[in-house]
């Protein structure tokens, strides 16, 4: 299975501020990347899909990159509604596996 | 409006069975692969299993193959997972999930509508 580890696990920001959420792969899964939002009590919401296509009605302070084993997660301009949970996730191949996630908190 | 709900979760004793449901309203559905994510308490995701869309081809997490199967009625708009065997380490939130393509091993795949859940809890 391909191992999929986040960094950091969490972190403390404020409105406004930029962040920046890693993801690596075990093995080479090319842009094969996909970026969920979860909230408390809520079911995940896509993202980003192959790396860097914003979904449908994603704001486009969200942003994503990478190929290969190692891709990032941009959010800039941090707004309230922001601070959240976040998950990558490879569909390289099967099993799909995700990172154990990243939780933005409130500095 | 697309919507997936699922029912079937609840109590089991470990080595025990539950079939989980999932209806779905709103789309298309034997266009569409489908899966079970599964998230344990205050822990992250894990995929558990998908079936495709038309051909019902199935995949499964290594650490449910053998005990769970995924299933789907295309003339009922509903999805299943039938879990034998429990153990205690099944116990989390079930999500059924929409995947954006009709086949599970497109790698540009994702899974774009999730239900809100049902919980399965494994214990004596």
């Amino acid at each position: 299975d391909i191992q999929m580890t986040q960094s950091p696990s969490s972190l403390s920001a404020s409105v406004g501020d930029t962040v920046i959420i890693t993801c690596r792969a075990s093995q080479r899964i090319s842009t094969y990347l996909n970026w969920y939002q979860q909230k408390p009590g809520k079911a995940p919401k896509v993202l980003i899909y192959v790396a860097s296509s914003l979904h449908s009605g994603v704001p486009s302070r969200f942003s994503g990159s990478g190929f290969g084993t190692d891709f990032t997660l941009t959010i800039s301009n941090l707004q309230p509604e922001d601070f959240a949970t976040y998950f990558c996730q490879q569909s390289f191949n099967i099993p799909r596996t995700f990172g154990q996630g990243t939780k933005v908190e409130v500095k | 409006e697309v919507q997936l709900l699922e029912s079937g979760g609840g109590l089991v004793q470990p080595g025990g069975s539950l079939r989980l449901s999932c209806a779905a309203s709103g789309f298309t559905f034997s266009s569409y692969a489908m899966s079970w994510v599964r998230q344990a308490p205050g822990k992250g995701l894990e995929w558990v299993a998908a079936v495709s869309g038309s051909d019902s081809n199935t995949y499964y997490a290594n650490s449910v193959k053998g005990r769970f199967t995924i299933s789907r009625d295309n003339s009922k708009n509903t999805l299943y997972l039938q879990m034998n065997s429990l153990r205690a380490e099944d116990t989390a939130l079930y999500y059924c999930v929409k995947d954006v393509y009709g086949i599970v091993v497109v790698v540009e795949d994702y899974m774009d509508v999730w239900g809100k859940g049902t919980t399965v809890i494994v214990s004596s």
